[in-house]
This record gives C-alpha cells, structure tokens and sequence, in this order.
C-alpha cells in the first residue's frame, strides 16, 4: 500500500542549482499534480497532468518542468532554483472522471526545499 | 477566477465539544464540489468530506458534516465530539464540475487544536 511516494523529503539547494523532485503512485490514478505550500497561503497548483504524455501549467508554473513519459511517474523539476521556491512541495494523484471520486487528491508525505 | 476564503487562521476546541470552521468561496459556475481536507502534524494531506453543489442535502461523515448554503457561497465544516487526533490544519477547497481532478483551489487553512 505505497500510494503516493515522494523523495527527497527534504533537500538543500543553493542558489542556481537544478534538481529534481520524484514522485511516484501506484494506483494506476490518470491525474497527477504538483503543489506547493507556502505559510499563510494554502496549496498552489504548480502543474498538473491527465495522462501520461499529457502536461499543463497551474496557477504558478514559471521555474518549474514537468513531464510524463508514464502513468506511475510524474517527477517537478527546478532548473535554476531560488529562495522564492523554497516551500513544501506535495505531489498528489487521483482516479478519472469517475464522480464518485471526483476531487479526491491522493497525496505524498511532502518535500521540503530550502533555496539558499 | 475561483476563489476560496477561510477567515479563521487558528482555532482551539476543548475535546469531546463540538466546532465549526469557516469557508466561503467565490464562482460564476453553477455546477461544482467542495471539500474540506485535512493534514495532520505528519504532513499527509487527506479528504474530509466532499459536497456536490447540485445537491441540496448536506454531505456528513461520522463526526464530521458540512453546512452548505449555495446562495450565500459558504461552506463550513463542523466537527462534533472533538478528539485530540482531530488537530491538524483544515482547508477547504473548490473544484469546477467536469474540471481537471488535479485542479483544486485551496483556502489558505486554519489551524485546529484540540485540547485534553
């Protein structure tokens, strides 16, 4: 019962540096999407995708890449990090349209960034 | 653009009393979900409840049971026979009808205490 899995929880970037966030599910879930959590401010919605081979942009995309090259796999990565994107970052994943289950996030224990 | 407020950052409740927290939201869309999620001190967001807007009777689960009122854009939680595995941060979060599962918009949370 892994669910949603993230790594690293917790990384120390400098200034500039590029990495990547990995996330993986194993609930064969369609949708999988990027967040990140600020103090004060909730979740923003970094990047989102509704299948694999298929990406778009959120609410606040910009110093972020995304791909999906499969249904388990959804990695962010930072190309040129800074302080600003120091944050919880919470990959999450769901199940189709199916309304049962509409809205029903699954998400990951959280990575933790700081940008020095 | 959809928004969603929680006017109460930090809230405290004695154990076995009964709370309600707040959530109003704004959208032009007639047909759309809410949710309250929550996240424990451990980090790992999960759902509390989900309510569609096009039904009129208010969802509830166990302990918890929203108060819907469509008119007025409100939404607030109510959690009865608080337990201290109640504290956590609550958001509340909005979602268009037949919208990407991953596009929820999120309050910015308030944070629950549950005191022994």
């Amino acid at each position: 019962n892994a669910g949603v899995t993230q790594t690293p929880k917790f990384q120390v970037l400098k200034t500039g540096q590029s990495m990547t966030l990995q996330c993986a599910q194993d609930m064969n879930h369609e949708y999988m999407s990027w967040y990140r959590q600020d103090p004060g401010m909730g979740l923003r919605l970094i990047h989102y995708s509704v299948g694999a081979g298929i990406t778009d942009q959120g609410e606040v995309p910009n110093g972020y890449n995304v791909s999906r090259s499969t249904t388990e796999d959804f990695p962010l990565r930072l190309l040129s990090a800074a302080p600003s994107q120091t944050s919880v970052y919470f990959c999450a994943s769901s199940y189709g349209l199916a309304e049962a289950s509409a809205g029903e996030l699954f998400f990951g224990e959280g990575s933790r960034l700081t940008v020095l | 653009a959809q928004t969603v407020t929680q006017s109460q950052p930090e809230m405290s409740v004695q154990e076995a009393e009964t709370v309600t927290l707040s959530c109003t939201y704004d959208t032009s869309e007639s047909n759309y979900y809410l949710f309250w999620y929550k996240q424990p001190p451990s980090r790992q967001m999960i759902l509390v409840i989900r309510q569609e807007a096009y039904k009129q009777q208010n969802a509830t689960e166990n302990r918890f049971s929203v108060n819907f009122q469509k008119a007025a854009k409100s939404f607030s939680l109510k959690i009865s026979d608080s337990q201290l595995g109640d504290t956590a941060m609550y958001f509340c979060a909005f979602m268009n009808y037949g919208g990407s599962q991953g596009n929820l918009i999120f309050g910015k949370g308030t944070k629950l205490s549950v005191k022994p």
